[in-house]
């Protein structure tokens, strides 16, 4: 099963919003609400950012969120911060009973 | 607090087998279900393995079915991996990582344990 599909990288300045897409099929992304996003700083194990589709974990800033709209779904961070600047990616359920994630975006804070 | 703990990784030849442990603490170990994930060197993630909070069932990515186990002693708070017939390309950091409550996503997970497949 291939990878979900995220952008290599994207990019903006303190204070701006920027948005993440996670494209899946109708197996997966498309079919359940098992979405999760992940963070992850160089040499560090991921830390869960999102999980199914817009649920945050306690202690998780609200400017994470996150959405999905039939194949694709999306992270969302508003007012971004230097520590933001981190590598992210995305998950889901799909109907095989595994777990599939996307290739991960580089996020960079200008 | 949750808390993960992976050992056993290693530098072994292709074709040989390796066991990954992972010890848990800090919740109740029989009452998830585990995940084991791994990432190459400077790549993504990439799913490799679930377990059923009572092992009743399991599951494998395409790349390791057939080849690596997944198993747990509830009994010692312990999740592992066999990893058979090893190959280059399983070269990676291994995590293991509790499945959330009432989902399927790895919500905690520990620091990682090496595996490097050479000759």
């Amino acid at each position: 099963q291939s990878a979900l599909t995220q952008p290599a990288s994207v990019s903006g300045s303190p204070g701006q919003s920027i948005t993440i897409s996670c494209t899946g099929t109708s197996s997966d992304v498309g079919l359940y609400n098992y979405v999760s996003w992940y963070q992850q700083h160089p040499g560090k194990a991921p830390k869960l950012m999102i999980y199914d589709v817009g649920d945050r974990p306690s202690g998780v800033s609200n400017r994470f969120s996150g959405s999905k709209s039939g194949n694709t779904a999306s992270l969302a961070i508003s007012g971004l911060q230097a520590e933001d600047e981190a590598d992210y990616y995305c998950s889901s359920y799909t109907s095989s009973s595994t777990v599939i994630f996307g290739g991960g975006t580089k996020l960079t804070v200008l | 607090q949750v808390q993960l703990v992976e050992s056993g990784g290693d530098v072994v030849q292709p074709g040989r087998s390796l066991r990954l442990s992972c010890a848990a603490s800090g919740f109740t170990f029989s009452s998830y279900g585990m995940h084991w994930v791994r990432q190459a060197p400077g790549k993504g993630l990439e799913w490799v393995a679930i377990i059923w909070y009572d092992g009743s069932n399991k599951y494998y990515a395409d790349s390791v079915k057939g080849r690596f186990t997944i198993s747990r002693d509830n009994s010692k708070n312990t999740l592992y991996l066999q990893m058979n017939s090893l190959r280059a390309e399983d070269t990676a950091l291994y995590y293991c990582a509790r499945v959330g409550s009432g989902s399927y996503h790895p919500d905690f997970w520990g620091q990682g344990t090496l595996v490097t497949v050479s000759s």
